[in-house]
C-alpha cells in the first residue's frame, strides 16, 4: 500500500481564500484524523472520522474550518476564508479502529500571507 | 480527558550514550500507548506501542517502552543513541472503549552531539 496521501504538499495563499486539502487513507482503514502542527500550539487533532461519519470535531478552531469524508477513500479539510494563522501544516493520518495505531500522512504544509 | 505530558521539551545526547525521554499520561483506564518519532519536514512514524500484557515493549530502531501503571508513565529508552537518531518524538495516548481519539503530547526534540 502507498499509504496516506495527502495533497498538496506545499500550499501558499492569500488571506481570505478558500483552501481545500486532500486525504487518501489506507484501503481499508476505517478510522481517519486530521491534525495541525505548529510550533507554538504543537500536535491537535482537530476532527476524525469513523466509517466516514465525524465522531469529534471538538478540536475544529472555527466555522472557517470545514472536513468531509465523502467516501472510505477521500477525505478534505477545507478553511474558508483563510487567515495568516492558519499556517500550519497539516496531518491526515487513518487506522484500523480508534485506539489502533494512525499512519501518518506526509503533510501538507499551509502559508497564508 | 485523556492527556499526555513530555515534560522535556529539548534532550542533547552523546552518540553512543543510552538514552531515556519521559512520558506521564493521565486516563482513567488503561489505555493504549504510543511512541512516533518525526523527523524534519517528515510525518510521524510509529516506534512502538503498548496495548497490553508486557509491559516492556520492544520497537523498531532498537527503541524500547516500559509501561508503569502506577506511575502512569511511559518512558523510551534506547541503550546507544546514533546521529541518526535525532528528531522530534511524540508519545500519545488513546482510550481502549472505542472512538477514543488519539491524544499527542506536545514532543520532545532529540539532538546527538559527536
Amino acid at each position: 500500500d502507498a499509504g496516506v496521501i495527502q495533497s498538496p504538499r506545499h500550499e501558499v495563499t492569500e488571506m481570505g481564500q478558500e483552501v481545500t486539502l486532500r486525504c487518501k487513507p489506507i484501503s481499508g482503514h476505517n478510522s481517519l484524523f486530521w491534525y495541525r502542527q505548529t510550533m507554538m500550539r504543537g500536535l491537535e487533532l482537530l476532527i476524525y472520522f469513523n466509517n466516514n461519519v465525524p465522531i469529534d470535531d471538538s478540536g475544529m478552531p472555527e466555522d472557517r474550518f470545514s472536513a468531509k469524508m465523502p467516501n472510505a477513500s477521500f477525505s478534505t479539510l477545507k478553511i474558508q476564508p483563510s487567515e495568516p494563522r492558519d499556517s500550519a501544516v497539516y496531518f491526515c493520518a487513518s487506522s484500523l479502529r480508534q485506539g489502533i495505531e494512525a499512519f501518518f500522512g506526509q503533510g501538507t504544509r499551509l502559508t497564508v500571507v | 480527558a485523556q492527556s499526555v505530558t513530555q515534560p522535556d521539551i529539548h534532550i542533547t545526547v552523546s552518540e553512543g550514550a543510552s538514552l531515556e525521554l519521559r512520558c506521564n499520561y493521565s486516563y482513567g483506564a488503561t489505555p493504549y500507548l504510543f511512541w512516533y518519532v518525526q523527523s524534519p519536514g517528515q510525518g510521524l512514524q510509529l516506534l512502538l506501542k503498548y496495548f497490553s500484557g508486557d509491559t516492556l515493549v520492544q520497537g523498531i530502531k532498537g527503541f524500547e517502552a516500559e509501561f508503569k501503571r502506577s506511575q502512569s508513565s511511559f518512558n523510551l529508552r534506547k541503550p546507544s543513541v546514533h546521529w541518526s537518531d535525532a528528531a522530534e518524538y511524540f508519545c500519545a495516548v488513546a482510550g481502549n472503549f472505542g472512538n477514543e481519539k488519539l491524544t499527542f503530547g506536545t514532543g520532545t526534540r532529540l539532538t546527538i552531539i559527536p
